[in-house]
């Protein structure tokens, strides 16, 4: 069974510095997505980024930009020129290749602060 | 743009009692799936379906029913609730196979249970 760890429950960042949080995962499957989501204090989960495993170059979006490394099962985020609408909880979450869209497996999150 | 819609956010069950969770999208999304959020523990994956008339079971199904009788509609319900399934509960929905969009959750503002 697939698992996925985030070893850092609660994390704090001053604003406009730059963080990385952690995520490693375990699967026997060669071909499979990750994601970091996030959820704001309001509740309403949304995606951050999604990375396939069978590409080698690391996704990024705006501000944020994962570090992929397949070998090692790692996955961690990095969010640069933190803003305080950055805090929230992050998970990271795994998904087989050609698997049901709804079956993601999820870390258990750590929680971001972004301080003024 | 409703998206994903849940009701109630927030209900007060006793012990025994049966209800239901409603969720509705309106992004004509194939997949729609049940979660729920614990402290400490992330999202589990309660129940999931990949069309309407068509259900299965998660990661932790048991004191939960599900149906789909259409593409917008995806309601949990609890038959005989207890304290244990006191939790955020986050219906979510997606779009097909289409890889673009693989993995891309849409989810609902969250219901909130407590089981007294």
């Amino acid at each position: 069974a697939q698992t996925v760890t985030q070893s850092q429950p609660e994390m704090s960042v001053q604003e406009a510095e730059t963080v990385t949080l952690s995520c490693t995962y375990d699967t026997s499957e060669s071909n499979y997505y990750l994601f970091w989501y996030k959820q704001p204090p309001s509740r309403q989960m949304i995606l951050v980024i999604r990375q396939e495993a069978y590409k080698q170059q690391n996704a990024t979006e705006n501000r944020f930009s994962v570090n992929f490394q397949k070998a090692a099962k790692s996955f961690s985020l990095k969010i640069s020129d933190s803003q305080l609408g950055d805090t929230a909880m992050y998970f990271c979450a795994f998904m087989n290749y050609g698997g049901s869209q709804g079956n993601l497996i999820f870390g258990k999150g750590t929680k971001l602060s972004v301080k003024p | 743009n409703a998206g994903v819609t849940q009701t109630p956010k927030f209900q007060v069950l006793k012990t025994g009692q049966s209800m239901t969770l409603q969720c509705a999208q309106d992004m004509n999304h194939e997949y729609m799936s049940w979660y729920r959020q614990d402290p400490g523990m992330g999202l589990r994956l309660i129940h999931y379906s990949v069309g309407a008339g068509i259900t299965d079971q998660g990661e932790v199904p048991n004191g939960y029913n599900v149906s789909r009788s259409t593409t917008e509609d995806f309601p949990l319900r609890l038959l005989s609730a207890a304290p244990s399934q006191t939790s955020v509960y986050f219906c979510a929905s997606s779009y097909g196979l289409a890889e673009a969009s693989a993995g891309e959750l849409f989810f609902g503002e969250g219901s909130r249970l407590t089981v007294l």
